[in-house]
């Protein structure tokens, strides 16, 4: 299968402070990538997708001004939180896929930010 | 109604049971639908998609699809203690390539 890194794996910061979380594709173009966000024993949400040189799409109640999403290259999409607060701690998680309708997502490792 | 459901268990199993997993969602439009395996504080890998009406087969894993009825089920053959796991199905948004998740069900594999 097709691999995903994220980078920090995990990150602990103040709050009030900006974190940014990168989401490489290492073997592979995607097209698109997904965003997503998960508290300890619930499910996965999706924050956003983007798509390479576009503006991200963000899912409702998320807010995009808090979560920049940058999907510079087919390589590389960065989430920045920011102005974190300690209810922002969470599990973030980012996927690649190549977009078409079929196609199964390829997860990256995940990254544990802790605000304190 | 939850576009994807999915019990939460936990599903609890002897080792070399066979372990059945059920997803049904909302949207007679999808057809998409994936299973993926996580492990506690680990980020979701894949196991099986499928497309089609029928099983579909891989290993010890065979995937269900019924979209008259709106489900789809993951069997496990002969489970083993490393399948304990949440698995979770997504089913991507009708004819789109956006996922919505269910909450997974825990599967616990007892030796």
């Amino acid at each position: 299968g097709a691999v995903v890194s994220q980078h920090p794996s995990w990150v602990i910061c103040k709050s009030g402070t900006s974190v940014k979380i990168e989401c490489r594709s290492l073997d592979f173009q995607a097209t698109t990538m997904f965003w997503y966000r998960q508290f300890p024993k619930q499910s996965l949400m999706l924050m956003a997708t983007s798509n390479e040189g576009s503006k991200a799409t963000y899912e409702q109640g998320v807010e995009k001004d808090k979560f920049l999403i940058n999907h510079a290259s087919l390589t590389l999409s960065t989430l920045t939180v920011t102005s974190a607060h300690p209810e922002d701690s969470s599990f973030y998680i980012c996927s690649g896929s190549w977009g078409y309708r079929h196609n199964e997502q390829f997860f990256g490792p995940g990254t544990r930010l802790t605000v304190l | 109604q939850k576009e994807v459901e999915q019990n939460s268990g936990p599903l609890s199993v002897p080792e070399g049971a066979i372990a059945s997993l059920n997803c049904t969602y909302s949207d007679r439009g999808s057809q998409s639908f994936f299973w993926y395996r996580q492990y506690s504080g680990k980020s979701p890998e894949l196991i099986m998609f499928i497309y089609s009406n029928g099983d579909k087969e891989d290993g010890r894993f065979t995937a269900q699809l019924n979209k008259a009825s709106q489900y789809v089920s993951l069997l496990i053959r002969d489970s083993q203690p490393s399948d304990s796991a949440t698995y979770l199905c997504a089913v991507n948004r009708g004819g789109s390539y956006i996922p919505t998740f269910g909450r997974g069900t825990s599967l616990i594999v007892h030796p």
